[in-house]
């Protein structure tokens, strides 16, 4: 089955600093890339949706210049979180779409982000 | 705009028991999936059944059924002779057909099975 690898599964960095969390698709073509932050005990919230080689349309309130996506090629997309705060650490999640035909989203392994 | 609500944050039943989670939602869409997904402590988000809105049968895997009540915009989850694995978060979600097809998730119900 379709298959979202999500990287790294955790990461602790430092306020004021940046950090990159990749999703690859590894056996069909993501479309259409979504990205998804998760407090806990609570549900997914998203952030903003990919499309392979456009630009990133983003949620109502979230910031298009801290969370920049990357979405460049059909099997990666990435979500850069630029000079991190401790109230950007979350639980984030990618979830991929294929192309027409596959209709299903599959979902990354997440990432636990802590800022310190 | 879409909603979805779960209105049952937790829930508990002994294993090997039946327990319903109940989903409505609000849409002006006609053709849409519905899904139900399985988070457990380990996060990774799993699909558990998929409904197709113009499809008048329920969807059945293994366990897990649902009841679909479309002009009452209800899509309950049954799970029949529940098991410890069960234990989990469950979310109803949907997408439309149409637009960017993002989905739409309820706030989830936290099921647990007691041994």
């Amino acid at each position: 089955g379709a298959v979202v690898s999500q990287h790294p599964s955790w990461v602790i960095c430092k306020s004021g600093t940046s950090v990159k969390i990749e999703c690859r698709s590894l056996d069909f073509q993501a479309t259409t890339m979504f990205w998804y932050r998760q407090f806990p005990k609570q549900s997914l919230m998203l952030m903003a949706t990919s499309n392979e080689g456009s630009k990133a349309t983003y949620e109502q309130g979230v910031e298009k210049d801290k969370f920049l996506i990357n979405h460049a090629s059909l099997t990666l997309s990435t979500l850069t979180v630029t000079s991190a705060h401790p109230e950007d650490s979350s639980f984030y999640i990618c979830s991929a779409r294929g192309s027409r035909g596959n209709y299903g989203y599959t979902f990354g392994s997440g990432t636990r982000l802590t800022v310190v | 705009a879409q909603t979805v609500t779960q209105s049952q944050p937790e829930m508990s039943v002994q294993e090997a028991e039946t327990v319903t989670l109940s989903c409505t939602y609000d849409t002006s869409e006609n053709n849409y999936y519905l899904f139900w997904y399985k988070q457990p402590p380990s996060r990774q988000m799993i699909l558990v059944i998929r409904q197709e809105a113009y499809k008048q049968q329920n969807a059945t895997e293994n366990r897990f059924s649902v009841n679909f009540q479309k002009a009452a915009k209800s899509f309950s989850l049954k799970i029949s002779d529940s098991q410890l694995g069960d234990t989990a978060m469950y979310f109803c979600a949907f997408p439309p057909l149409s637009g960017n097809e993002k989905l739409t998730f309820g706030t989830g119900t936290r099921l647990t099975i007691i041994p």
